[in-house]
């Protein structure tokens, strides 16, 4: 049981490009979030997915787009890279079942856009 | 929308003293209250979560406490260790199947030997 995983771990992007983060987990949860970390803050969410294609914005979305074809995959995309978006990006996923409502992380990307 | 704030940012105390991190919420709604350790560079991980329908819940040296009438809620760390050094998040949402989580801007707590 792998849980949450994420690729790449690092990535640097120049303005203007675009990356997609990948997030896979083998828990089978219905449940999958994207937050963002700046340095020295909180985590916040930018889109959460309630089972294969159903997503909606969280508190941060502009500039993101994310998609969910399967109950294990839920991939990030970045257009349009800006510096603002340089930041730490954590994958989570949880379920109502077994253990309700804890969300369980991945190991985080560390994206910088320069 | 919900907003979480934490106090302090950091705290220092002395290896087996007790240590208190506070949060506030604003969306009376949010029934749901978890706290996150994190150590540099890794992943948050949950240490305790506690309900709105319970007052208090104890984990060993963890508690955490809850007030709705007051939307304040607290994490009491007890007889504290060297590796409970990490910055803590708190985090509030209203469980609708998914958890929208709101974080606090988080605690850097140092154990000093």
């Amino acid at each position: 049981n792998a849980g949450v995983t994420q690729t790449p771990k690092f990535r640097i992007l120049k303005i203007g490009q675009s990356m997609t983060l990948q997030c896979a987990q083998d828990m089978n949860h219905n449940y999958m979030y994207w937050y963002r970390q700046d340095p020295g803050m909180g985590l916040k969410l930018i889109y959460y997915s309630v089972g294969a294609g159903i997503t909606d914005k969280g508190e941060v979305p502009n500039g993101y787009n994310v998609s969910r074809s399967t109950t294990e995959d839920f991939p990030l995309r970045l257009e349009l890279a800006a510096p603002s978006q340089t930041s730490v990006y954590f994958c989570a996923s949880s379920t109502l079942a077994g253990v309700p409502y804890e969300q369980y992380f991945g190991p985080g990307t560390r994206l910088t856009v320069t | 929308g919900e907003n979480v704030e934490q106090h302090p940012s950091t705290l220092s105390v002395q290896e087996g003293d007790s240590a208190v991190i506070k949060c506030t919420y604003s969306d009376s709604a949010s029934n749901y209250f978890p706290w996150y350790k994190q150590e540099l560079g890794k992943r948050p991980q949950l240490i305790i979560d506690i309900r709105s329908n319970v007052g208090e819940k104890k984990d060993q040296r963890i508690a955490v406490t809850l007030n709705k009438t007051a939307k304040h809620f607290s994490l009491h760390i007890t007889e504290t260790q060297p590796e409970d050094s990490a910055v803590y998040f708190c985090a509030a949402s209203i469980v609708q199947g998914a958890q929208k989580l709101v974080f606090g801007q988080g605690t850097r707590l140092t154990i000093n030997p």
